[in-house]
């Protein structure tokens, strides 16, 4: 089946313990993106992927970051996790680097920070 | 770089009526029009899109139209059922940026 797939779905870390979450797609896509959807701001990029090793900064990269060694992996690191970083995160994929075809969006990841 | 406002943040309708939720954008570069529907609890999932060579497109219950001249697009959804109640999010792609989303519409329909 065609997805992409996010892990963990749902995290309580502290603050300041390092976390990563994973994110992986099985369709050969080559745009990868995070994002982080906060209630009454929608859903705002943090970082994206037009290709292997090519990343950028999405709005609200501040506390992040990410790799893209291979074509299907594209983990969100959080180094030092604060508080306001609690929220529900997705990650999503697409077929060519245009923003202009659909997003496929993994199913969230539910993170708090104490 | 693209700026896109949504409007309203909350909207509430009885079954049958008909919903429409309304999008601004800001670079008139902007070519690609999509919309999202997130259901409680869920992903965002397209539900439909439109590029800037048509005016309007339709399936089904849902349409969404395109006013190029103004910068506005519409999501329009006739003969509301509950299943519709969800967060629907626009956004728009200019090629110069990303694609960048509205804020979001919890729309509600009321049995």
């Amino acid at each position: 089946e065609a997805q992409v797939t996010q892990n963990p779905r749902y995290l309580i870390t502290v603050t300041g313990k390092k976390l990563t979450v994973t994110c992986s797609q099985n369709m050969n896509h080559e745009y990868m993106s995070w994002y982080r959807q906060d209630p009454g701001l929608g859903l705002r990029q943090i970082y994206y992927s037009m290709n292997v090793e090519v990343t950028d900064k999405g709005d609200v990269p501040e506390g992040y970051k990410v790799s893209r060694k291979e074509k299907r992996n594209f983990p969100l690191i959080l180094e030092s996790p604060s508080p306001n970083q609690t929220s529900l995160y997705f990650c999503a994929s697409s077929l060519w680097p245009s923003g202009a075809n659909v997003l496929t969006f993994g199913a969230g990841s539910r993170l708090t920070v104490l | 770089g693209e700026n896109v406002e949504q409007h309203p943040s909350t909207l509430s309708v009885q079954e049958g009526d008909s919903a429409v939720i309304k999008c601004t954008y800001s670079d008139s570069a902007s070519n690609y029009f999509p919309w999202y529907k997130q259901e409680l609890g869920k992903r965002p999932q397209l539900i439909i899109d439109i590029r800037s060579n048509v005016g309007e497109k339709k399936d089904q219950r849902i349409a969404v139209t395109l006013n190029k001249t103004a910068k506005h697009f519409s999501l329009h959804i006739t003969e509301t059922q509950p299943e519709d109640s969800a967060v629907y999010f626009c956004a728009a792609y200019s090629g110069n940026t990303p694609l960048v989303f509205g804020k979001g519409t919890r729309l509600s329909v009321i049995a």
